[in-house]
C-alpha cells in the first residue's frame, strides 16, 4: 500500500531564502507525481505535475525533482516570499491505478 | 476558462439530517473526484468518475454516501444520515482523463460542520 510522508510538517522562513519541500513515498512504481499548493479555506492549486520519465519539471521559482529509486521528490522554492505562504502537497499515482495518494502537506510561512 | 466549480462553500447540519453537495468540471473534462480532506490531512479520494461511471468508489461508505454523475457532467455528492464524524471538507476535482498525464484540478470545497 502506497503512503506518502512530507518533511517538515510545518517550516518558517525569512522572505528572501530559498528552501526546500521533502515528499517520500514507499512504492517506487508510480505513473507520476504532483506538487499542489492549498491555501487556507481553498482547494488546491496544482504547480508542477512531473511524469515517471522525467527528473525535474520547473515553473518560474519552483522546481520539483523526482527520484523514483529512492522514493523521493523535491520542491525547491527560489528567493521566498510571504505570498509563497501556504501548505504544500504532493502526491502520487502508483502505477496500475488511478488514484492520487496524497502526503499531509508542509505548512509554509514566510516571515516579511 | 471556468473552474472547478462547488456549492455550497458552507453547510452546517444537525447529525442525521441529509445533506448534498454539487460539483460542476471544468468543460471538456471527462474525470470526476471527490475528495474527503480532514483538517491538516491530505485529501482522501471517495469516488472517482470516467463520464459517468464510478470506476473506483472503494473509499465510499455505501451505507450513508451515494453519488452520481448523470450526463457525465456535472456531480452530485449525498451523505444521509450525517454524522459528527462527516465534519470536513469535501472537494471536488476533475481533469481530461485519468490516464495519470494530465493534472487534477480542484474546486474550492465545501466545508461539512455536523452539530
Amino acid at each position: 500500500k502506497q503512503e506518502v510522508t512530507q518533511i517538515p510538517a510545518a517550516l518558517s522562513v525569512p522572505e528572501g531564502e530559498n528552501l526546500v519541500l521533502n515528499c517520500s513515498f514507499t512504492d517506487s512504481a508510480i505513473y507520476n507525481l504532483q506538487w499542489f499548493r492549498q491555501d487556507p479555506g481553498k482547494g488546491l492549486t496544482s504547480l508542477l505535475l512531473i511524469q515517471s520519465s522525467q527528473r525535474e519539471q520547473t515553473s518560474g521559482r519552483l522546481n520539483a525533482s523526482l527520484d523514483k529509486s529512492s522514493g523521493r521528490s523535491t520542491l525547491y522554492i527560489a528567493a521566498s516570499q510571504p505570498g509563497d505562504s501556504a501548505t504544500y502537497l504532493c502526491a502520487v499515482v502508483t502505477s496500475g491505478t488511478y488514484k492520487y495518494i496524497f502526503g499531509t502537506g508542509t505548512r509554509l510561512k514566510v516571515l516579511a | 476558462e471556468a473552474g472547478v466549480v462547488q456549492s455550497p462553500r458552507y453547510k452546517i447540519i444537525e447529525k442525521k439530517q441529509p445533506v448534498a453537495f454539487w460539483c460542476n468540471p471544468i468543460s471538456g473534462h471527462n474525470t470526476l473526484y471527490w475528495y474527503l480532506q480532514n483538517l491538516g490531512q491530505g485529501p482522501e479520494l471517495l469516488i472517482r468518475y470516467e463520464n459517468e461511471e464510478a470506476v473506483d468508489d472503494s473509499q465510499l461508505p455505501k451505507d450513508r454516501f451515494s453519488a452520481e454523475r448523470l450526463k457525465g457532467v456535472d456531480s452530485t455528492l449525498k451523505i444521509q444520515p450525517a454524522e459528527l464524524g462527516d465534519s470536513a471538507v469535501y472537494l471536488c476535482a476533475s481533469s481530461l482523463d485519468s490516464a495519470g498525464d494530465h493534472e487534477q484540478y480542484f474546486g474550492p470545497g465545501t466545508r461539512l460542520t455536523v452539530t
